[in-house]
């Protein structure tokens, strides 16, 4: 079965840093979304990726999928308290969407 | 509109309870999802209905019971319950099933805790 990995698990950073999470397929990706979930609540969708070496911006978030489509990354750029929150990573599995264990990130003012 | 809407937010039961909880789209979405989430990990899928039609069920206890009524609500039935299953329960939904990569919309979630 396709096992999705993100790293860091964790991250802290200053407001107005940029930062990098990734997130890495044991199977070629055939679909690869990123959500943002604040503590209790649902997710946010991000992203989707579909082709290898795709890249989709949103305001100060960039996503990227790489050309072998087995890795993704999000990029923050000026991270600001509101980017705060979890961060998911799914993956479109025969029908079902499956999550990595998340990036949980933290914005200090 | 994005938006799926998920009733109620929170809810307290004991384990000899029947109770529901509901989920409404209006997005014409086709395919719609139960999710259930502990704390401090991602979403497990439960259930998947497409067309209205249970097409996945991963495994779940019969005390939960999916219903599709129609193309915009979703409830999940509940009963006998059992401490463990304290979670978030989050519905989702997509404009069909997948297959070719169509993003899922969340609802915020009903945080339920069994007593």
């Amino acid at each position: 079965s396709q096992e999705l990995e993100q790293s860091p698990q964790s991250l802290i950073v200053q407001e107005g840093k940029n930062l990098t999470i990734n997130c890495t397929s044991s199977k070629t990706l055939y679909g690869l979304y990123w959500y943002k979930q604040k503590y209790g609540e649902g997710l946010i969708f991000l992203m989707m990726l579909q082709k290898g070496g795709e890249e989709k911006s949103h305001e100060k978030i960039t996503a990227k999928l790489d050309e072998k489509k087995q890795q993704s990354s999000l990029h923050i750029t000026a991270s600001q308290p509101s980017h705060a929150g979890i961060y998911l990573c799914g993956a479109d599995n025969t029908g079902k969407l499956i999550f990595g264990q998340g990036t949980t990130l933290q914005v200090k003012p | 509109d994005t938006e799926v809407t998920q009733t109620p937010k929170h809810l307290v039961m004991g384990m000899t309870n029947k109770k529901s909880l509901k989920c409404e789209q209006h997005m014409g979405h086709r395919a719609m999802y139960w999710y259930k989430q502990k704390a401090k990990k991602p979403p497990e899928l439960m259930f998947v209905y497409s067309y209205e039609k249970l097409s996945i069920n991963e495994s779940v206890p019969s005390r939960f019971s999916p219903e599709c009524p129609n193309s915009s609500l979703l409830n999940l039935h509940l009963h006998a319950l059992q401490p463990e299953d304290s979670a978030l329960y989050l519905c989702a939904s997509s404009h069909r099933l997948t297959g070719t990569a169509y993003e899922q919309y969340f609802g915020p979630g009903t945080r339920l805790t069994v007593t």
